[in-house]
Protein backbone atom coordinates (compact mmCIF):
# COMPACT_ATOMS: atom_id res chain seq x y z
CA UNK A 1 0.00 0.00 0.00
CA UNK A 2 1.34 3.06 -0.88
CA UNK A 3 0.66 4.99 1.70
CA UNK A 4 1.73 8.75 2.25
CA UNK A 5 2.44 10.86 4.97
CA UNK A 6 2.52 14.79 4.66
CA UNK A 7 2.09 17.47 7.54
CA UNK A 8 -1.10 18.91 7.96
CA UNK A 9 -0.59 22.18 8.01
CA UNK A 10 2.23 25.03 7.55
CA UNK A 11 2.73 29.12 7.83
CA UNK A 12 4.98 31.04 5.74
CA UNK A 13 5.26 34.23 5.06
CA UNK A 14 5.55 36.05 1.53
CA UNK A 15 8.47 35.75 -0.33
CA UNK A 16 10.13 32.97 1.44
CA UNK A 17 10.90 29.61 0.28
CA UNK A 18 8.10 26.36 1.40
CA UNK A 19 9.36 22.85 1.72
CA UNK A 20 6.91 20.51 2.13
CA UNK A 21 7.97 16.76 2.84
CA UNK A 22 6.40 14.02 2.09
CA UNK A 23 6.81 10.20 3.12
CA UNK A 24 6.26 7.13 1.50
CA UNK A 25 8.18 4.66 2.94
CA UNK A 26 6.22 1.70 0.65
CA UNK A 27 6.81 3.17 -2.76
CA UNK A 28 7.10 0.74 -5.56
CA UNK A 29 9.28 0.57 -8.53
CA UNK A 30 7.19 1.38 -10.55
CA UNK A 31 5.84 4.32 -8.43
CA UNK A 32 5.43 8.03 -9.57
CA UNK A 33 5.09 10.75 -7.29
CA UNK A 34 3.44 13.72 -8.27
CA UNK A 35 2.20 16.82 -6.07
CA UNK A 36 -1.70 18.70 -6.84
CA UNK A 37 -2.78 22.17 -5.37
CA UNK A 38 -6.61 22.44 -4.43
CA UNK A 39 -7.64 25.94 -3.72
CA UNK A 40 -11.55 25.77 -1.93
CA UNK A 41 -14.36 24.55 -3.59
CA UNK A 42 -12.00 24.01 -7.09
CA UNK A 43 -10.97 20.83 -8.38
CA UNK A 44 -7.12 19.68 -7.63
CA UNK A 45 -4.65 21.09 -10.13
CA UNK A 46 -0.97 19.12 -11.23
CA UNK A 47 1.59 20.90 -10.41
CA UNK A 48 4.94 18.63 -10.73
CA UNK A 49 5.63 15.22 -11.04
CA UNK A 50 8.44 13.18 -10.75
CA UNK A 51 10.30 9.46 -10.58
CA UNK A 52 13.87 9.93 -9.13
CA UNK A 53 16.32 13.01 -8.56
CA UNK A 54 15.18 16.40 -9.16
CA UNK A 55 12.54 17.85 -11.48
CA UNK A 56 11.81 21.72 -11.96
CA UNK A 57 9.11 23.41 -13.69
CA UNK A 58 7.99 27.11 -14.00
CA UNK A 59 6.24 26.67 -10.81
CA UNK A 60 7.72 24.31 -8.80
CA UNK A 61 10.43 21.94 -7.76
CA UNK A 62 10.60 18.39 -6.68
CA UNK A 63 13.20 16.82 -4.77
CA UNK A 64 13.24 13.00 -4.50
CA UNK A 65 16.21 11.12 -2.86
CA UNK A 66 18.02 7.81 -3.96
CA UNK A 67 16.02 5.73 -2.01
CA UNK A 68 12.95 7.25 -3.03
CA UNK A 69 11.09 7.09 -0.01
CA UNK A 70 10.09 10.97 0.73
CA UNK A 71 10.33 13.80 -1.76
CA UNK A 72 10.18 17.41 -0.93
CA UNK A 73 7.74 19.93 -2.94
CA UNK A 74 9.94 23.11 -3.00
CA UNK A 75 7.63 26.14 -4.06
CA UNK A 76 10.29 29.42 -4.70
CA UNK A 77 9.38 32.81 -3.17
CA UNK A 78 5.44 32.20 -2.56
CA UNK A 79 2.83 34.54 -2.50
CA UNK A 80 -0.26 35.17 -0.91
CA UNK A 81 -2.14 33.48 -3.85
CA UNK A 82 -0.30 29.88 -2.96
CA UNK A 83 -2.23 29.46 -0.18
CA UNK A 84 -3.63 26.15 -0.63
CA UNK A 85 -3.91 22.67 0.06
CA UNK A 86 -0.97 20.50 -1.29
CA UNK A 87 -1.44 16.95 -2.37
CA UNK A 88 1.19 13.82 -2.52
CA UNK A 89 0.15 11.19 -4.58
CA UNK A 90 2.52 8.15 -5.38
CA UNK A 91 1.03 5.25 -7.10
CA UNK A 92 0.72 3.69 -10.98
CA UNK A 93 -0.85 1.31 -11.96
CA UNK A 94 1.57 -1.43 -12.94
CA UNK A 95 3.01 -1.36 -9.41
CA UNK A 96 0.74 -3.10 -7.39
CA UNK A 97 -0.13 -0.90 -4.94
CA UNK A 98 -3.58 0.22 -4.07
CA UNK A 99 -3.41 3.02 -6.73
CA UNK A 100 -4.63 6.67 -6.16
CA UNK A 101 -4.16 6.88 -2.22
CA UNK A 102 -4.17 10.98 -2.54
CA UNK A 103 -4.03 11.19 2.09
CA UNK A 104 -4.85 14.50 3.43
CA UNK A 105 -2.89 16.85 2.07
CA UNK A 106 -0.89 19.82 3.61
CA UNK A 107 -2.79 22.83 4.12
CA UNK A 108 -0.20 26.05 3.58
CA UNK A 109 -0.77 29.33 4.77
CA UNK A 110 0.76 32.36 3.32
CA UNK A 111 1.04 35.64 5.26
CA UNK A 112 1.60 38.86 4.12
CA UNK B 1 -10.03 25.75 -16.91
CA UNK B 2 -9.06 22.11 -17.46
CA UNK B 3 -11.42 21.04 -19.82
CA UNK B 4 -13.17 18.70 -17.46
CA UNK B 5 -16.76 19.81 -17.07
CA UNK B 6 -18.93 18.45 -14.68
CA UNK B 7 -22.91 18.75 -14.06
CA UNK B 8 -24.79 20.11 -11.73
CA UNK B 9 -22.58 22.24 -9.62
CA UNK B 10 -25.03 21.73 -6.74
CA UNK B 11 -26.95 19.21 -5.78
CA UNK B 12 -29.63 19.22 -2.97
CA UNK B 13 -31.43 15.98 -1.92
CA UNK B 14 -33.17 13.89 0.68
CA UNK B 15 -32.22 10.64 2.54
CA UNK B 16 -33.19 7.58 0.42
CA UNK B 17 -33.03 9.49 -2.64
CA UNK B 18 -31.17 8.75 -5.69
CA UNK B 19 -28.71 11.01 -7.79
CA UNK B 20 -26.56 10.91 -10.84
CA UNK B 21 -23.43 13.53 -11.50
CA UNK B 22 -22.07 13.85 -15.06
CA UNK B 23 -18.59 14.23 -16.06
CA UNK B 24 -17.27 15.09 -19.54
CA UNK B 25 -13.79 14.27 -19.83
CA UNK B 26 -11.30 16.70 -21.99
CA UNK B 27 -10.99 15.82 -25.13
CA UNK B 28 -8.47 12.76 -26.12
CA UNK B 29 -8.57 11.62 -22.88
CA UNK B 30 -9.68 8.20 -22.23
CA UNK B 31 -10.04 7.56 -18.48
CA UNK B 32 -12.34 9.38 -15.56
CA UNK B 33 -11.96 8.87 -12.18
CA UNK B 34 -14.36 9.78 -9.65
CA UNK B 35 -13.17 11.03 -5.98
CA UNK B 36 -15.27 11.74 -2.86
CA UNK B 37 -14.05 14.51 -0.36
CA UNK B 38 -15.90 14.88 2.42
CA UNK B 39 -15.56 17.90 4.94
CA UNK B 40 -11.82 18.87 6.12
CA UNK B 41 -11.08 15.42 4.44
CA UNK B 42 -8.48 14.28 1.34
CA UNK B 43 -9.67 13.44 -1.95
CA UNK B 44 -11.05 9.42 -1.66
CA UNK B 45 -10.75 7.50 -4.91
CA UNK B 46 -14.24 6.05 -6.05
CA UNK B 47 -13.91 4.19 -9.42
CA UNK B 48 -11.56 4.61 -12.00
CA UNK B 49 -12.88 3.61 -16.17
CA UNK B 50 -10.88 3.33 -19.18
CA UNK B 51 -12.44 3.68 -22.47
CA UNK B 52 -15.93 2.18 -21.32
CA UNK B 53 -14.53 -0.64 -19.10
CA UNK B 54 -13.73 0.21 -15.19
CA UNK B 55 -10.09 0.25 -14.90
CA UNK B 56 -9.73 0.17 -10.93
CA UNK B 57 -12.14 0.63 -7.85
CA UNK B 58 -11.43 2.10 -4.65
CA UNK B 59 -13.26 2.96 -1.71
CA UNK B 60 -16.99 3.01 -3.27
CA UNK B 61 -19.96 2.05 -1.91
CA UNK B 62 -22.31 -0.90 -2.89
CA UNK B 63 -24.90 1.91 -3.01
CA UNK B 64 -22.51 3.77 -5.39
CA UNK B 65 -22.04 2.58 -9.26
CA UNK B 66 -20.51 4.08 -12.41
CA UNK B 67 -20.37 3.88 -15.85
CA UNK B 68 -18.43 5.38 -19.09
CA UNK B 69 -20.39 5.83 -22.30
CA UNK B 70 -19.21 5.05 -25.82
CA UNK B 71 -18.78 9.22 -26.19
CA UNK B 72 -16.33 8.50 -23.55
CA UNK B 73 -18.65 11.13 -20.44
CA UNK B 74 -19.14 8.92 -17.52
CA UNK B 75 -22.05 8.95 -14.81
CA UNK B 76 -21.66 8.24 -11.27
CA UNK B 77 -25.29 7.18 -9.72
CA UNK B 78 -25.74 7.15 -5.84
CA UNK B 79 -28.27 5.51 -4.38
CA UNK B 80 -30.18 5.03 -0.82
CA UNK B 81 -28.35 8.36 -0.01
CA UNK B 82 -27.63 8.86 3.76
CA UNK B 83 -26.36 12.29 5.11
CA UNK B 84 -22.69 11.08 5.52
CA UNK B 85 -22.28 11.06 1.34
CA UNK B 86 -23.00 14.62 1.11
CA UNK B 87 -19.42 15.86 -0.58
CA UNK B 88 -17.69 17.25 -2.97
CA UNK B 89 -18.06 14.83 -5.87
CA UNK B 90 -14.77 15.30 -8.23
CA UNK B 91 -14.37 13.68 -11.52
CA UNK B 92 -10.67 13.46 -13.07
CA UNK B 93 -10.14 12.60 -16.75
CA UNK B 94 -6.01 11.59 -18.00
CA UNK B 95 -4.77 10.41 -21.90
CA UNK B 96 -4.21 6.69 -20.57
CA UNK B 97 -4.96 4.44 -17.97
CA UNK B 98 -1.97 4.86 -15.48
CA UNK B 99 -3.55 7.35 -12.68
CA UNK B 100 -0.42 7.12 -10.70
CA UNK B 101 1.91 8.10 -13.04
CA UNK B 102 -0.01 10.58 -15.64
CA UNK B 103 -1.38 13.54 -14.98
CA UNK B 104 -5.12 13.93 -14.15
CA UNK B 105 -6.96 17.02 -14.98
CA UNK B 106 -9.85 17.64 -12.14
CA UNK B 107 -13.24 19.13 -13.24
CA UNK B 108 -14.62 22.04 -10.98
CA UNK B 109 -16.98 19.18 -8.96
CA UNK B 110 -20.46 18.61 -7.87
CA UNK B 111 -21.19 19.43 -4.42
CA UNK B 112 -23.98 17.10 -2.88
CA UNK B 113 -26.09 17.75 -0.41
CA UNK B 114 -28.17 15.04 1.66
CA UNK B 115 -30.84 16.62 3.98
Amino acid sequence: LAKTTQPISMDSYEGQEVNITCSHNNIATNDYITWYQQFPSQGPRFIIQGYKTKVTNEVASLFIPADRKSSTLSLPRVSLSDTAVYYCLVGGWNSGNTPLVFGKGTRLSVIA
Amino acid sequence: DSGVTQTPKHLITATGQRVTLRCSPRSGDLSVYWYQQSLDQGLQFLIQYYNGEERAKGNILERFSAQQFPDLHSELNLSSLELGDSALYFCASSVGSSGGSETQYFGPGTRLLVL
